[in-house]
């Protein structure tokens, strides 16, 4: 079953514009992380921010998580050409070994 | 730099084959993952390994078995591959606990 489920699915920009990106999940976490995915390839782990914290950001990124929602957001500002590809959130599901559960991710495209 | 490796890219096999993919980690992790990714699904949870010969069913086992016999190796295993199975393969580990993942870069299979 899914935990996360990311909104929009696919969103389309300029670059230079910003992104924004959706995720919802459904039980309580610990943390809920975010994960990159360029075609055809693995996933790379962006930024992991936890249940007490409300807001992180690193580098261009800035993720909030707002836990009475189970909601979070991931915000890429000043795209590039080079943002191009799927974003994952994940969350470790707490009743069951802290497996990694992952929603079905946004297709951003960062057009030139 | 860590690294997780999976033996192959790309693979093609028969109908009814036995087929084994393996992936290997050298960050010494406790925790591993074997997913698999079909377009507009996300990633799936196939088994989680918590440790040496320990195993969990992730959301998705059926038709699927897997192996660790050592910390660094988790093998997944297609008992006899169907049509159905033809996806992207993912594997990951991590510590233990709700920490970040690392990822290999993905087997594609194609079942024929």
């Amino acid at each position: 079953s899914q935990q996360g489920e990311e909104d929009p699915q696919a969103l389309s920009i300029q670059e230079g514009e910003n992104a924004t990106m959706n995720c919802s999940y459904k039980t309580s976490i610990n943390n809920l992380q975010w994960y990159r995915q360029n075609s055809g390839r693995g996933l790379v782990h962006l930024i992991l921010i936890r249940s007490n914290e409300r807001e992180k950001h690193s580098g261009r990124l800035r993720v909030t998580l707002d836990t009475s929602k189970k909601s979070s957001s991931l915000l890429i500002t000043a795209s590039r050409a080079a943002d191009t590809a799927s974003y994952f959130c994940a969350t470790p599901r707490m009743d069951s070994s802290y497996k990694l559960i992952f929603g079905s991710g946004t297709r951003l495209l960062v057009r030139p | 730099d860590v690294k997780v490796t999976q033996s192959s890219r790309y693979l093609v096999k028969r109908t009814g084959e036995k087929v084994f993919l393996e992936c290997v980690q050298d960050m010494d992790h406790e925790n591993m993952f074997w997913y698999r990714q079909d377009p507009g699904l996300g990633l799936r949870l196939i088994y989680f390994s918590y440790d040496v010969k320990m195993k969990e069913k992730g959301d998705i086992p059926e038709g699927y078995s897997v192996s660790r016999e050592k910390k660094e190796r988790f093998s997944l295993i297609l008992e006899s591959a169907s049509t159905n199975q033809t996806s992207m393969y993912l594997c990951a580990s991590r510590v233990p606990s709700d920490t970040e993942a690392f990822f290999g870069q993905g087997t594609r299979l194609t079942v024929v």
